[in-house]
């Protein structure tokens, strides 16, 4: 079956480490998101890439990095630089849009939820 | 102002009542709507695309009012598994999703 999967679903780390969340599609979606969700609150844009070899920051880049050396892939490193980085991040991908009536629904895993310890 | 705006809630009503959640979106541009639902430390899942012209699937009713620039999502007979939050998404013209915060539904018996 088509879809997105994020590993991994839970991630504990030690302040000063990196961590790396992978995201991975075969639904041969050219764009690909990466959201940072935060108890009650909505989903906040980090990266997203509409292309092969090409990234954008959104808009709360900071502490982040990423890469897509691949289509199918899409990984997010969480840096020591990021203060807060205790959230529930999701990784999504989409259709580029097009004329069609329906532009490009979102399509998510299903998380990895990341606790600093 | 923030670029999609959500009542964030709850709403709490009884079963088979009709419910009915706005969302405001800033940018004129935007060309594409959606409503999603979220369960509880789930991921969001797409409930309906909102079209123009207004769109229906059984008790969900979709509409967009360009002019006044919200969408809006209406449930009819609302059943105890309607029970999540909904999220607004609005695609401008760079076809970057921007999510509102949510509209919290609690659907009592």
């Amino acid at each position: 079956d088509g879809g997105i999967t994020q590993s991994p679903k839970y991630l504990f780390r030690k302040e000063g480490q990196n961590v790396t969340l992978s995201c991975e599609q075969n639904l041969n979606h050219d764009a690909m998101y990466w959201y940072r969700q935060d108890p009650g609150q909505g989903l906040r844009l980090i990266y997203y890439s509409q292309i092969v070899n090409d990234f954008q920051k959104g808009d709360i880049a900071e502490g982040y990095s990423v890469s897509r050396e691949k289509k199918e892939s899409f990984p997010l490193t969480v840096t020591s630089a990021q203060k807060n980085p205790t959230a529930f991040y999701l990784c999504a991908s989409s259709k580029r849009a097009g004329g069609q009536k329906n532009t490009g629904e979102l399509f998510f895993g299903e998380g990895s939820r990341l606790t600093v310890l | 102002r923030k670029e999609v705006e959500q009542d964030p809630g709850p709403f709490n009503v009884p079963e088979g009542a009709t419910v009915a959640f706005n969302c405001t979106y800033s940018n004129s541009a935007s060309q594409s709507f959606f409503w999603y639902r979220q369960d509880c430390r789930k991921e969001p899942k797409l409930l309906m695309s909102v079209y123009s012209s207004g769109n229906e699937d059984g008790r969900f009713t979709a509409q967009l009012n360009r002019a006044s620039q919200y969408i809006s999502l209406l449930i009819r007979d609302s059943k105890l598994s309607d029970s999540a939050t909904y999220l607004c998404v609005v695609k401008g013209g760079s076809y970057i999703p921007t999510f509102g915060r949510g509209t919290s539904l609690i659907v009592h018996p």
